[in-house]
């Protein structure tokens, strides 16, 4: 069963505007963190936001924001201000209690629009 | 620190043949792993490790094998490689003792196996 899933493939979005990425995810740990990374066109993977399952509140940083709603296993990606050098796809992640390893689901590709 | 570094870049290989890829990094994470991104498909754990000595696998192992001797040496070999291992492969690190803590990625090696 997939642990990660991302349902949308692409998004587009206007320069300036905000933005939301959809992640839903699958565990019966009550311990578990949730990543988001950015892959641009040039290939590396970069860590954008954490969000830990015990966290009160959503995690924030700079002009990404993760919108946490654990009682229905989703954490979207919030983008707000969009610019054209957010065009990427994007990926969120999940690791389970003492386990070291990562989930990652299939991705979604944004494009900003000038 | 360099990070997580990845050599070669680019390789191509025909049917059969072996090889070796290299990665390192040295910010002494305890905790390796190898991932291939396919079109779709997002990333996918081949082989991971924990620690120098400590190897086991992940999702898509056949065909690969790893080793981890010292801390910031993790290669991965592929046996005899077939035109299925055409990916772009991914080593990550990241610190174990930090609980829930970020990968670090390395910058890719594009295979293509002919």
């Amino acid at each position: 069963a997939q642990k990660i899933t991302q349902t949308q493939p692409g998004m587009f979005v206007q320069e300036k505007e905000a933005v939301t990425l959809d992640c839903t995810y699958d565990t019966s740990d009550p311990s578990y963190g949730l990543f988001w990374y950015k892959q641009p066109s040039s290939g590396e993977m970069i860590f954008l936001i954490y969000q830990g399952s015990y966290d009160q509140q959503n995690a924030t940083e700079g002009r990404y924001s993760l919108n946490f709603q654990k009682a229905r296993k989703s954490a979207n990606l919030v983008i707000s201000a969009s610019q054209l050098g957010d065009s990427a796809m994007y990926f969120c992640a999940m690791r389970e209690g003492n386990g070291q390893n990562f989930v990652f689901g299939p991705g979604t590709r944004l494009s900003v629009l000038p | 620190n360099a990070g997580v570094t990845q050599t070669p870049k680019f390789q191509v290989l025909k049917t059969g043949q072996s090889m070796t890829l290299q990665c390192a990094q040295d910010m002494n994470h305890e905790y390796m792993s190898w991932y291939r991104q396919d079109p779709g498909m997002g990333l996918r754990l081949i082989h991971y490790s924990v620690g120098a000595g400590i190897t086991d696998q992940g999702e898509v192992p056949n065909g690969y094998n790893v080793s981890r001797s010292t801390t910031e040496d993790f290669p991965l070999r592929l046996l005899s490689a077939a035109p299925s291992q055409t990916s772009v492969y991914f080593c990550a690190s990241s610190d174990r003792a930090r609980g829930m803590a970020e990968q670090f990625f390395g910058p890719g090696t594009r295979l293509t196996v002919l």
